[in-house]
């Protein structure tokens, strides 16, 4: 079956602007999580759903950034006034149920470059 | 101090040689420990997990988790070079198992 998919696969934008990242999780999965990862680093958390609502918003790192659900499936990231030091991959996961050992099934990511 | 720390390399072994690759980190209440592979321009994708301390081995692949010296280890066999990879060790505590914390990665290169 499909994976996790994520639209654009690339953006290029400039400082300033606004973006949306989309992410279309496995059917099914009731959990859908946002990371980004820099260039050499892992991956670092930014927000997870469980069904419509965030249920742990910790990882956002300023409130340029939002992500929304509205009806539990597919989610967009969004970002104002884009920065330079927004740049780097932003990858998408789900999983069945969130807590415990349920596995992540990642994306291939949005890489974001901001000039 | 990152909660957790991952060398990241690069690791060159010649095919057929065991890897050793291995994580260490702070936070005493990490209890799920997960090992991702990551292939350039792709996502992350689950190798290994393990629950609490102990071993887990699964074909090539065998986890380790030492709690008391908070360090894991991901072994890996017979390499080949399709194995040939960013290995990113994972944790998360009990109670927000769904946060994931990473390590910065370890690349990984096997040679024919």
């Amino acid at each position: 079956g499909a994976g996790v998919s994520q639209t654009p696969s690339n953006k290029v934008t400039e400082k300033g602007k606004y973006v949306e990242l989309r992410c279309d999780p496995i059917s099914g999965h009731t959990a859908l999580y946002w990371y980004r990862q820099s260039l050499g680093q892992g991956p670092e958390f930014l927000i997870y759903f469980q069904g419509t609502g965030a249920a742990d918003d910790s990882g956002l790192p300023n409130d340029r950034f939002f992500a929304v659900r509205p009806e539990g499936s597919v989610s967009t990231l969004k970002i104002q006034r884009t920065e330079r030091g927004d740049s780097a991959v932003y990858l998408c996961a789900s999983s069945l149920r969130a807590g415990g050992i349920n596995e992540q099934f990642f994306g291939p990511g949005t890489r974001l470059t901001v000039l | 101090q990152k909660e957790v720390e991952q060398d990241p390399g690069p690791l060159s072994v010649p095919e057929g040689a065991i890897v050793s690759l291995n994580c260490t980190y702070s936070n005493s209440a990490f209890q799920y420990f997960m090992w991702y592979r990551q292939y350039s321009r792709k996502g992350p994708e689950l190798l290994m997990y393990t629950y609490s301390s102990g071993n887990k081995e699964d074909g090539r692949f065998t986890a380790q988790v030492d709690k008391s010296s908070k360090y894991i280890s991901l072994f890996i066999r017979d390499s080949q070079p399709s194995d040939s990879a960013t290995y990113l060790c994972a944790m998360s505590r009990t109670g927000t198992a769904s946060k994931l914390t990473f390590g910065t990665g370890t690349r990984l290169q096997v040679t024919l």
